[in-house]
């Protein structure tokens, strides 16, 4: 199953609201997950399950999906949120992510 | 506390192997699939393999099929991943990763391939 982001590349300002796409080759229903990187750091786990908020996240990142089509909203962009995000397929093997979507500070 | 360390990264020339290790503390580890999931310098996150909580089922990504083995060791807490004919686009960070649901992975360790 491939999975399609958009925007790969995206420039933003703190305080904006920003959305990412992810699309599904084929129907995967809600076995999507969000993950933001950082450079020299592993992957850390934002949502599961199309839509539900991992421990710990704040809340102003939120999930929303089924089927083919999933996006990840963050309400107002802080610091800290710049990073590279990556969607991930967890509906069949092998599980595979998207090609990511590179989150910059305009 | 979670914890997942890899080890067994390093320079090996192509054609060689390598087995990396991932050592689980915190957790009921034999209740849990496990993954390999790389990361080639400069590029995305790719799924490499996975096994099943038991080990009867393993997964692998067609760049690996035939090259890699996973498997676990559930009364040591660890997974591996034995590497053969390593190629240099092998190169990349390699990953252990709890996942579903993907909240905890390592640190990470680099793997080399060149001569």
């Amino acid at each position: 199953i491939q999975l399609t982001q958009s925007p790969s590349f995206l420039s933003a300002s703190a305080g904006d609201k920003v959305t990412i796409t992810c699309r599904a080759s084929q129907a995967i229903s809600s076995y999507l997950a969000w993950y933001q990187q950082k450079p020299g750091k592993a992957p850390k786990l934002l949502i599961y399950a199309a839509s539900t908020l991992q421990s710990g996240v704040p809340s102003r990142f939120s999930g929303s999906g089924s089927g083919t089509e999933f996006t990840l909203t963050i309400s107002s962009l802080q610091p800290e949120d710049f990073a590279t995000y990556y969607c991930q397929q967890l509906n069949s093997y092998p599980i595979t992510f998207g090609q990511g979507t590179r989150l910059e500070i305009k | 506390e979670v914890q997942l360390v890899e080890s067994g990264g390093g320079l090996v020339q192509p054609g060689g192997s390598l087995r990396l290790s991932c050592a689980a503390s915190g957790f009921t580890f034999s209740s849990y699939a496990m993954h390999w999931v790389r990361q080639a310098p400069g590029k995305g996150l790719e799924y490499v393999s996975g096994i099943s909580s038991n080990g009867g089922s393993t997964y692998y990504a067609n760049s690996v099929k035939g090259r890699f083995t996973i498997s676990r060791d559930n009364s040591k807490n660890t997974l591996y991943l034995q590497m053969g004919s390593l190629r240099a686009e092998d190169t990349a960070v390699y990953y252990c990763a709890r996942v579903p649901p993907g909240d905890y992975w390592g640190q990470g360790t680099l793997v080399t391939v060149s001569s």
